[in-house]
This record gives structure tokens, sequence and C-alpha cells, in this order.
């Protein structure tokens, strides 16, 4: 079955850091694209970047470029997004995504993570 | 970035009626390959986003026939012939073309 499972989320203060990270199984991680996509409370789904198979090719958001790094490690199976300089507008669930806008209709999502920014 | 509009952002709808959403793109969507880079999406209350629709019309793997996509280029579609109570939940069109990925504002399926 195939499955991602996000963690890492928690609360931080405005400025703060976290690390979000994905594991993955059931499929064969290394060959796919994989994706963030965030919500905030109560409003739509925001793609925040994305990382190619073998983790050399990666784009941003404007609103988080700078500030976010996507990356993988194909030998753990995991996608990982550090989220440096935290704004309180970056609060949201985040999810992993396989494959985002696949054309054989393969996406996949995990269940999301919560990132709360306070002071 | 291109731009996702949904409309309507509000659909109330009686069981075992049918339901249209459209989406529009600010650019065109379609590439030389003859494929239209819009993919709909169903997140029910409390649940992760799922694919529906890929490439304008593909229906994904076990979605009921009751749901469609037409549509190319600007203009989409997304069609339920007889609404069920289990469809309730938000829909959103997304462009697939081009980084940075956009989703279309949602809209809301809910029952009368």
């Amino acid at each position: 079955e195939v499955q991602v499972v996000e963690s890492g989320g928690g609360s931080a203060q405005p400025g703060g850091s976290l690390r979000l990270s994905c594991a993955a199984s059931g499929f064969i991680f290394s060959s796919y694209w994989m994706h963030w996509v965030r919500q905030a409370p109560g409003k739509g789904l925001v793609w925040v970047s994305r990382i190619n198979p073998d983790g050399s090719s990666t784009n941003y958001a404007d609103s988080v470029k700078g500030r976010f790094t996507i990356s993988r490690d194909n030998a753990k199976n995991t996608l990982y997004l550090q989220m440096n300089s935290l704004r309180v507008e970056d609060a949201a669930v985040y999810y992993c995504v396989i494959s985002l806008g696949s054309s054989r209709g393969e996406d996949s999502w995990g269940q999301g993570t919560l990132v709360t920014v306070s002071s | 970035d291109i731009v996702m509009t949904q409309s309507p952002l509000s659909l109330p709808v009686t069981p075992g009626e049918p339901a249209s959403i459209s989406c529009r793109s600010s650019q065109s969507l379609l590439r030389s390959n003859g494929n239209n880079y819009l993919h709909w999406y169903l997140q029910r209350p409390g649940q992760s986003p799922q694919v529906l629709i890929y490439l304008g019309s593909n229906r994904a793997s076990g979605v009921p026939d009751r749901f469609s996509g037409s549509g190319s280029g600007t203009d989409f579609t997304l069609k339920i012939t007889r609404v069920e109570a289990e469809d309730v939940g938000f829909y959103y069109c997304m462009e697939a073309l081009q980084a940075p990925v956009t989703f279309g504002q949602g809209t809301k399926l809910e029952i009368k």
C-alpha cells in the first residue's frame, strides 16, 4: 500500500525554525517527484515546493523562497522540509504529496502535519 | 503565475440531482502533446484531498463514473450526474502545467 506519513509539525515562534519529515512506503520513492502543499485553517490549498526524483532540482512558491528548503534522502525513503524564519502566515497543515498532478492520476496525499506560528 | 478561478464557490445540491463546477485558467493548459494539465481534487470534511480527475477528463482509479471532467485550453468543468451524500466537501481544480502549481479557490458542495 502506498503511504506517506508526515511528522515534525508543532509550535514555533515567529523567526523560528521547524523541520518536517515525510516517510514514504509502498512504492519506489526514488522514482517520483515529491511535493509539499499547505492549507491554512479554513483556507484553500497552496502549493509550497517540489523536488525531482534524484533531488537535483527544486522549485518553491515565492512566499517561501529563501526561507524553506526541500530535500530528500532516497536511501531512507524520506522527504524533508526545512522551514526557517517562520512567519505567522506560515501556520497551516502541511501535506506531503506523491507525484502531485501526475499524468497517470497517481497522486497520493499524506494526512498532514500541523504547524502553528505564534508568539 | 497561472491564476485558477472556480465558480460557484458554494454549491447546495439536492441528493440525486446533478452538479457542475467551472474552472478557468489565466492561460491555456493545453500542451502540444494534446494533454490538458488540469486536475480535480475532492477534500472531504476532516480528510486529505484525493484526486478525482486528471489531465482534464480522466477518472482516477476508484472514482465513481458519476464524476466526469471536460474542457480544454482555459475552460474546464467537473460534473456529477447524481449527487450523493458522500460527495460533500471542497472541490479544487489545479493546474500542473508549470511551477508554481496553482489551485482554484475551492468550491464547497453541500447537501440541501
